[in-house]
């Protein structure tokens, strides 16, 4: 059974940029989480998505967005990149994304602003 | 406010040596979840165990235990017989009710294994 698959695994943007990431989820995985991760300030939760809807957010600024099709698979959109964006992004997927369910992470996109 | 503290920076244990990851929680949801991941150099989030708020017994998953004590909010991870395959970033992390796939994290613990 393949994991979750995110690409591309590095990108550098310059400031001012847009970045597309994507996710594609654990086969039958409805739930897909974004996740940032940075020294300074750890683990962050961005959003959650669920049937291409968003269930939770994250206190981000609304240039980081994002998306879910109906396969389950994920985008996230940061716009007019700044140089704090730079960080490891995680995708993570569970079936449901209730309580209980543990949480598939992959292997992130790794985001250098310039 | 800091929801998950993790008070071990990094930690060096000897092969084969147990070693205890401390993780204490706050939250006044009376239904919860508390996970821990290892997070190798490689990037990649790799789950270790879960702890429900309810379960009465603590959790287990091979070498991997969690010593759970609600009433302290604590919920600190045990390795048994650590390997050099062990070093890693070890992160304790909470879900509550109706957090949509939101995991809320601990600052993380170093674990370094030597020979």
């Amino acid at each position: 059974k393949a994991g979750v698959t995110q690409t591309p695994r590095y990108l550098i943007k310059t400031r001012g940029q847009q970045v597309t990431l994507s996710c594609s989820p654990i086969s039958g995985h409805r739930s897909v989480s974004w996740y940032q991760q940075t020294p300074g300030q750890g683990l962050q939760f961005l959003f959650e998505y669920f049937s291409e809807t968003q269930r939770n957010k994250g206190n981000f600024p609304g240039r980081f967005s994002g998306r879910q099709f109906s396969n389950s698979r994920s985008e996230m959109n940061v716009s007019t990149l700044e140089l704090g964006d730079s960080a490891l992004y995680l995708c993570a997927s569970s079936f449901t994304g209730v309580r209980n369910e543990k949480l598939f992470f992959g292997s992130g996109t790794q985001l250098s602003v310039l | 406010a800091q929801k998950i503290t993790q008070t071990q920076p990094g930690m060096f244990v000897q092969e084969k040596e147990a070693v205890t990851l401390d993780c204490t929680y706050d939250t006044s949801d009376p239904s919860y979840g508390l996970f821990w991941y290892k997070q190798p150099s490689s990037g990649e989030m790799i789950f270790l165990i879960y702890q429900g708020s309810y379960d009465q017994q603590n959790a287990t998953e091979g070498r991997y235990s969690l010593n759970f004590q609600k009433a302290r909010k604590s919920a600190n991870l045990v390795i048994s017989a650590s390997q050099l395959g062990d070093s890693a970033m070890y992160f304790c992390a909470m879900r509550e009710t109706d957090s949509w796939g939101k995991l809320q994290f601990g600052a993380g613990t170093q674990v370094v294994v030597t020979p």
